[in-house]
């Protein structure tokens, strides 16, 4: 069964750093891309970015391009989701999922950005 | 950006009523290279990850019962559900997945009259 598994998530202050990672399990993991994808607490979904199977390429959204870093570790079936520079607008629920067509979602982590 | 314009915003039902979604996007999504649609739709409950439904336009996924319906092409796109059961009441998002950076539609509620 494939799962994934979001944490990382906390309270951070604005202009403040913030780590997430994603264990996968229930799939070859170095096989696939992998996504992040927010939802704001209007509830609208955004897509983050993804990355490849080897992590060497890497796509983001614009509103979080040059904040956000995108990296994954096969050894240990883990994506990770550096956060930099965060602004209130990303206070969001962050999920990771597997594409093409994010057939499976984690349970998502909470980020808010707040002083 | 490609943006996806999803209607209505809410919409009120009774079970066993058909209930249709629209989703209309700025570009085609249509493929030239394969004649595929590069369109989903999800469905998303309270305190739940949202659930892939149908992905290129029309292709139901797997487990999911064949009152969803997809259809359309190039760049507007309709999600129906016939015979709406108590159990359907949730949110629906269509998404883009023809070009980065995707893009979803708003959400549609879907709510019991």
């Amino acid at each position: 069964e494939v799962q994934l598994v979001e944490s990382g998530g906390s309270l951070v202050q604005p202009g403040g750093s913030l780590k997430l990672s994603c264990v996968a399990s229930g799939f070859t993991f170095s096989n696939y891309w992998m996504d992040w994808v927010r939802q704001t607490p209007g509830k609208s979904l955004e897509w983050i970015g993804e990355i490849n199977t080897d992590g060497s390429k890497t796509n983001y959204a614009p509103s979080i391009k040059d904040r956000f870093t995108i990296s994954r570790d096969n050894a240990k079936s883990t994506l990770y989701l550096q956060m930099s520079n965060v602004k209130s607008d990303d206070t969001a629920i962050y999920y990771c999922t597997r594409p093409r067509w994010f057939a499976y979602w984690g349970q998502g982590t909470l980020v808010t950005v707040s002083s | 950006d490609i943006v996806m314009t999803q209607s209505p915003f809410s919409l009120a039902v009774s079970e066993g009523e058909m209930v249709t979604i629209n989703c209309k996007s700025s570009q085609s999504l249509l493929s030239s290279g394969n004649q595929k649609n590069y369109l989903a739709w999800y469905q998303q409950k309270p305190g739940q990850s949202p659930k892939l439904l149908i992905y290129y336009a029309s292709t139901r996924q797997s487990g999911v019962p064949d009152r969803f319906i997809g259809s359309g092409s190039g760049t507007d796109f309709t999600l129906t559900i016939s015979d709406v059961q108590a159990e359907d009441l949730a949110d629906y998002y269509c998404l883009q997945h023809y070009s980065s950076p995707y893009t979803f539609g708003a959400g549609t509620k879907l709510e019991l009259k």
